[in-house]
């Protein structure tokens, strides 16, 4: 089935330690985002790719970076995660030309805890 | 500045009971609404998406939308304890490619 997977599904660091978060998809859609969920808030949009064209929030911490390797797979890097960082990571994907409604599906997102 | 706004609730129904879920949206340019659900721990997962003034069926499920009010609403028919969840309501400002903005969330508690 295709869908958008996302590894690991929990993730623990320590303060200051770097961590990389995984996306991929079957899906094959152009458009990958990164978004951040804190507890009991609306998910917090960080960046997004559209193909190889990366787009970064206004308000997202430049402790936060992404890479997209290629169609498939998409990273997010905390380069050095503080307390506040600790979240539930989720990584969606869109077509907007092949779906005119712009549907986001979203992986199972990534737990992160930081210590 | 984009906002979407819904209830927090807790909204408590019995089980069998019709559930109202609300959501108003500060952009008149908004073209695309989508429900999403989500379970506590859980990613959101599409339930509903609507387009066009009116009404969208899909089993138990209603999207209403008015976009002269700036409103869009789900109905939950025969409410399920197993609908015991969050659900977002987000917006799609412009077509041709945008970002979602998401509201906070209503809890929707089913009692049996």
């Amino acid at each position: 089935d295709a869908m958008v997977i996302q590894n690991p599904r929990y993730q623990v660091t320590q303060f200051g330690k770097p961590v990389t978060l995984s996306c991929s998809q079957t899906l094959n859609h152009n458009v990958m985002y990164w978004y951040q969920q804190k507890s009991s808030q609306a998910p917090k949009l960080l960046f997004h790719y559209y193909d190889k064209d990366f787009n970064n929030e206004a308000d997202t911490p430049d402790n936060f970076q992404s890479r997209r390797p290629n169609t498939s797979f998409c990273f997010l890097d905390i380069r050095s995660p503080g307390l506040g960082d600790a979240a539930m990571y989720l990584c969606a994907t869109s077509s907007p030309y092949r779906d005119s409604q712009e549907t986001q599906y979203f992986g199972p997102g990534t737990r992160l805890l930081v210590l | 500045q984009k906002e979407v706004e819904q209830n927090s609730g807790p909204l408590s129904v019995p089980e069998g009971a019709i559930a109202s879920l609300n959501c108003t949206y500060s952009d008149r340019g908004s073209q695309s609404f989508f429900w999403y659900r989500q379970y506590s721990g859980k990613s959101p997962e599409l339930i509903m998406s609507i387009y066009s003034n009116g009404d969208k069926e899909d089993g138990r499920f209603t999207a209403q939308l008015n976009k002269a009010s700036q409103y869009v609403s789900l109905l939950i028919r025969d409410s399920q304890p197993s609908d015991s969840a969050t659900y977002l309501c987000a917006v799609i400002v412009n077509s041709g490619y945008s970002t979602l903005t998401f509201g906070k969330g209503t809890m929707l508690l089913v009692s049996p």
